[in-house]
């Protein structure tokens, strides 16, 4: 019964690949997100998603690319995959926030991504 | 932009002391502040939080403290448990935001 579930849990490919990484969340929140965190353990945030709202870190190249096909998943799409991706990426959810309503985000176990 | 800054990579506290965990922000408008918590092979979890309306939170062992002046928190735990040997995120939200700002952790070893 995980609560957020990530697959898979390892990624070898090679440069210049396309890869997927699936993310599902069984808890009923409407907003999830997706993470890098880099070789120097910075968590950044890449994507935060709503079935209202998508919003995306400036930073994010497009080749990557959330997809969601329903409120429970939020998968990852890598285009083009170069050195720089290799990292792991986790997932996380939670309720909505609004106003001064704050929530907790609950992450999945993540999914390192090695590009060779 | 590091938002969000811990500065000590590592700590290391025998078990039953005290550990003391420091975060440092630069962002004013920051207003809720959670402290992660992180097993190797998993994601984090979410341990304890303190709004900016107060200046400390308190959840058994664990004590989060705000200074808003000095633009810094840190986490108590104590006494410390050789359980508690994991990586501390800190994370900071501005207000209405879904973004969380992370920052890079400590690594807590906790010595039987």
């Amino acid at each position: 019964d995980t609560a957020v579930s990530q697959t898979p849990k390892y990624l070898v490919t090679q440069m210049g690949n396309d890869k997927s990484i699936k993310c599902e969340q069984n808890l009923g929140h409407d907003t999830m997100y997706w993470y890098k965190q880099d070789s120097k353990k910075f968590l950044k945030i890449m994507f935060s998603y709503n079935n209202k709202e998508l919003i995306i870190n400036e930073t994010v190249p497009n080749r990557f690319s959330p997809k969601s096909p329903d409120k429970a998943h939020l998968n990852l799409h890598i285009n083009s995959l170069e050195l720089g991706d290799s990292a792991v990426y986790f997932c996380a959810s939670s309720r909505p926030t609004s106003g001064r309503s704050y929530n907790e985000q609950f992450f999945g176990p993540g999914t390192r991504l090695t590009v060779l | 932009d590091q938002q969000v800054k811990q500065n000590s990579p590592s700590l290391s506290v025998q078990e039953g002391r005290i550990s003391i965990l420091n975060c440092d922000y630069t962002n004013s408008m920051f207003d809720y502040f959670l402290w992660y918590k992180k097993y190797p092979a998993e994601g984090p979890t979410f341990l304890i939080s303190i709004s900016s309306i107060k200046d400390k939170n308190e959840d058994g062992r664990f004590t989060v403290f705000l200074n808003k002046s000095a633009k810094h928190l840190s986490l108590h735990i104590v006494p410390s448990q050789p359980g508690d040997s994991a990586v501390y995120f800190c994370a900071a939200s501005a207000p209405g935001g879904n973004q969380f700002y992370f920052g890079t952790g400590t690594s807590l070893t906790v010595i039987p």
